[in-house]
């Protein structure tokens, strides 16, 4: 099983909706993160938690919210989608000593 | 705040040319990770190293080595001998402190450079 599971891999979804990405990881950090990778971009900071009681906004958190249900588990929503957040998503925990694990990502395309 | 540079936004070479991809960055912490990262068409992050900014020395994995020099805040990733399986997105990403003295750590991510070996 993979260390950080995304879900769902693919979405499409229409302008207005509202739509989660879930993120769970098997590795017990504390620390888990949202990036969003724009085409031909970097990845951006949306939201980092650091506890279930712990969660920070990050570079481009507009438009989003989180949610840490559990150590393991940490969502990302789009209230309200709309077509300039299609992107691809990526959930990451980070383990004290600095060893990053990636989810495979989650393409969202919002029309 | 920190930053990372890529000024090389694409490069094409062919097959069996060495090729090297530049990491500038910006931070005031004293203690950060640099971090390379391939991303294939399939998307995922794939990790290729981690380097402390305490250690400087070279690494060489192969045909990849990373050039680590502190006193120009580089960390330049080198493939010898490309092959066509190099052809991806390099990511170069710093972690440092948010907010700095915290204790808490982000990944910042460069804008990427995409490789294109030509067979």
């Amino acid at each position: 099983d993979a260390d950080v599971t995304q879900t769902p891999r693919n979405r499409i979804t229409k302008t207005g909706k509202r739509i989660m990405l879930e993120c769970s990881q098997t590795k017990g950090h504390d620390r888990m993160y949202w990036y969003r990778q724009d085409p031909g971009l970097g990845l951006q900071l949306i939201y980092y938690s650091f506890d279930v009681k712990d969660i920070n906004k990050g570079e481009i958190s507009d438009g989003y919210s989180v949610s840490r249900q559990a150590q393991a588990k940490f969502s990302l929503s789009l209230e309200s989608a709309i077509p300039n957040q299609t992107a691809l998503y990526f959930c990451a925990t980070i383990h004290r000593g600095n060893t990053i694990y990636f989810g495979e990502g989650s393409w969202l395309t919002v029309v | 705040a920190q930053k990372v540079t890529q000024a090389q936004t694409e490069i094409s070479v062919v097959e069996k040319e060495d090729v090297t991809l530049d990491c500038v960055y910006e931070t005031r912490d004293t203690t950060y990770y640099l971090f390379w990262y391939k991303q294939p068409p399939s998307g995922e992050l794939v990790f290729l190293i981690r380097r402390n900014s305490f250690d400087e020395q070279n690494e060489i994995s192969g045909r990849y080595s990373w050039n680590f020099q502190k006193s120009t805040s580089s960390f330049n990733f080198t493939i010898t001998a490309s092959q066509v399986v190099d052809s991806a997105v390099y990511f170069c990403a710093l972690s440092g402190r948010i907010p700095r003295g915290t204790g808490r750590r982000a990944l910042t991510f460069g804008s990427g450079t995409r490789l294109q070996v030509q067979p």
